[in-house]
C-alpha cells in the first residue's frame, strides 16, 4: 500500500523567494511520484513525475524535484517564486500492486505569493 | 497526453435526484479513474473504471451509491445516485495509459447539492 504526507497545508512566500513544498512517500514497491498542480476552479495539471532513472527531475514552470529513497521524500522547489505560483500543489504516489495501478493524493499544500 | 472533456461543469441539484458526469478523452487510454475532492481537501479516489466490466470501488464507496460505465477506451460517466447534502464536492475524471505515467485529470465538476 501507498500512502504520501505533505508537510505543512499552507505555505507562505515572498515574490522571489525559493519555494520548498515537502513531500514524503512510503510504499511497499518501487514508487512513482507526482507533483500536481491546481488553480482555483480547475482541474488538476502535472508538473513534473518521476519514474526511474535520474532522481532529480525537471518539470514545468521552473519547478524541479529530488526522490531521495533514503528519506523517502519528494521535495518540490523552485529558486525564484512569482505571484502566479500561487495554487494547491498536491504530491501523489503510485505503484504497481494487487490492487492495480492507481495514484494516492497528499493533503495538499496551499501556497502563497506575497508581493 | 490525453485531453480530457468533462461536462457538465457545475450543477445545483435537489436532494434524493440522481447526476451523471461524463468525461471524455480525445484519444484511447487504457486507465479511467473518478475522483471526489470534498471542499479543502485533497482528492479521494472513488474507483477504477475497466473498459467492458465492472468499475473497481475503493473502500467506502459502492456502485448503488455510484454507479461508473466505461463502453469503450475513450469514455466513460460516473452517477452519483440519491444525492444528499453531503455530496456536494467536486468530481473529477482522470485518465492515462500504462507506461506513461502521470494521468490526465478533466477540470472538474463542482455539484452542489440543495
Amino acid at each position: 500500500a501507498q500512502s504520501v504526507t505533505q508537510l505543512g497545508s499552507h505555505v507562505s512566500v515572498s515574490e522571489g523567494a525559493l519555494v520548498l513544498l515537502r513531500c514524503n512517500y512510503s510504499s511497499s514497491v518501487p514508487p512513482y511520484l507526482f507533483w500536481y498542480v491546481q488553480y482555483p476552479n480547475q482541474g488538476l495539471q502535472l508538473l513534473l513525475k518521476y519514474t526511474t532513472g535520474a532522481t532529480l527531475v525537471k518539470g514545468i514552470n521552473g519547478f524541479e524535484a529530488e526522490f531521495k529513497k533514503s528519506e523517502t521524500s519528494f521535495h518540490l522547489t523552485k529558486p525564484s517564486a512569482h505571484m502566479s505560483d500561487a495554487a494547491e500543489y498536491f504530491c501523489a504516489v503510485s505503484a504497481i500492486n494487487t490492487g492495480g495501478f492507481k495514484t494516492i493524493f497528499g493533503a495538499g499544500t496551499r501556497l502563497f505569493v506575497k508581493a | 497526453s490525453a485531453v480530457i472533456s468533462q461536462k457538465p461543469s457545475r450543477d445545483i441539484c435537489q436532494r434524493g435526484t440522481s447526476l451523471t458526469i461524463q468525461c471524455q478523452v480525445d484519444s484511447q487510454v487504457t486507465m479511467m479513474f473518478w475522483y471526489r475532492q470534498q471542499p479543502g481537501q485533497s482528492l479521494t479516489l472513488i474507483a477504477t473504471a475497466n473498459q467492458g466490466s465492472e468499475a473497481t470501488y475503493e473502500s467506502g464507496f459502492v456502485i448503488d451509491k455510484f454507479p461508473i460505465s466505461r463502453p469503450n477506451l475513450t469514455f466513460s460517466t460516473l452517477t452519483v445516485s440519491n444525492m444528499s447534502p453531503e455530496d456536494s464536492s467536486i468530481y473529477l475524471c482522470s485518465a492515462g495509459s500504462q507506461g506513461n505515467y502521470g494521468y490526465t485529470f478533466g477540470s472538474g465538476t463542482r455539484l452542489t447539492v440543495v
